[in-house]
C-alpha cells in the first residue's frame, strides 16, 4: 500500500476556470475526507465520505464545490469557476471507521494539492 | 463547539533538547480524542500520537509524548532530544463525538531546531 495519492500535486489556473482534483485512498479505508489549508493556518474541513455516501458538508463548501465518490474508492473534488480566494492546499485524508469512537481511526493524510488561482 | 487553541506561532529548540508545544482544547463532547501531527515543507500530514479522553495513561510513541491534563482541558506535546528533522509545523486536532472521525485543528506551532 503505497499511501494516500493526490493529483496533481500543483495547479495553475485562471480565475473562472473548472479544476478538479484526485484522491485514491488507502485501498482498505472506507472513510475519506477533503480540507483545505491556507497558508499559515491548519486544515479546515470541506466533506466527508463513508463509502460512496457523502455524509457531512461544511458550511466552507460552497455550491461552485462538488466532491463525489462514485465507487467508494477514489474521490474528485471540483471547483467551479474559480475564484482568487479559493488559491490553497487541498488535503485528503482516509481512515478506518466503525461508526463508533476508537484511537485506532486515524486519518491517514496525502500530500495535498496546491491551487493557485491567478 | 468544538475549538482547538495553539497559542505559539513559531517556537526555537536546541538540537538534542526537549521542546513542549502548547495545545488548549474545548469541547462538551464527554468522549473525545486529540492529536498531534507534524507537517514538514513537503506539505504532507505526519500523525505522531494520540490520546483518548478516557485513557488513563498519558500517550507515547518514541521521542514523542503527550501531557494530557483533562482538567486543565490541554494536551501538550512534548519532543525529547530533538533532531534537525524535527524542524516543521506542527497541529494539534481533535476529534468529539459521533459517527465520524473528523478531525478540528489548530493554527499550528512552528518549530525550529538549531544545531
Amino acid at each position: 500500500d503505497t499511501g494516500v495519492s493526490q493529483d496533481p500535486r500543483h495547479k495553475i489556473t485562471k480565475r473562472g476556470q473548472n479544476v478538479t482534483f484526485r484522491c485514491d485512498p488507502i485501498s482498505e479505508h472506507n472513510r475519506l475526507y477533503w480540507y483545505r489549508q491556507t497558508l499559515g493556518q491548519g486544515p479546515e474541513f470541506l466533506t466527508y465520505f463513508q463509502n460512496e455516501a457523502q455524509l457531512e458538508k461544511s458550511r466552507l463548501l460552497s455550491d461552485r464545490f462538488s466532491a463525489e465518490r462514485p465507487k467508494g474508492s477514489f474521490s474528485t473534488l471540483e471547483i467551479q469557476r474559480t475564484e482568487q480566494g479559493d488559491s490553497a492546499m487541498y488535503l485528503c485524508a482516509s481512515s478506518l471507521g466503525s461508526g463508533t469512537l476508537s484511537g485506532a481511526n486515524v486519518l491517514t493524510f496525502g500530500a495535498g494539492s496546491r491551487l493557485t488561482v491567478l | 463547539a468544538q475549538k482547538i487553541t495553539q497559542t505559539q506561532p513559531g517556537m526555537f529548540v536546541q538540537e538534542k533538547e526537549a521542546v513542549t508545544l502548547d495545545c488548549t482544547y474545548d469541547t462538551s463532547d464527554p468522549s473525545y480524542g486529540l492529536f498531534w501531527y507534524k507537517q514538514p515543507s513537503s506539505g504532507e500530514m505526519i500523525f505522531l500520537i494520540y490520546q483518548g479522553s478516557y485513557d488513563q495513561q498519558n500517550a507515547t510513541e518514541g521521542r514523542y509524548s503527550l501531557n494530557f491534563q483533562k482538567a486543565r482541558k490541554s494536551a501538550n506535546l512534548v519532543i525529547s532530544a530533538s533532531q534537525l528533522g524535527d524542524s516543521a509545523m506542527y497541529f494539534c486536532a481533535m476529534r468529539g463525538g459521533g459517527a465520524t472521525n473528523k478531525l478540528i485543528f489548530g493554527t499550528g506551532t512552528l518549530l525550529a531546531v538549531q544545531p
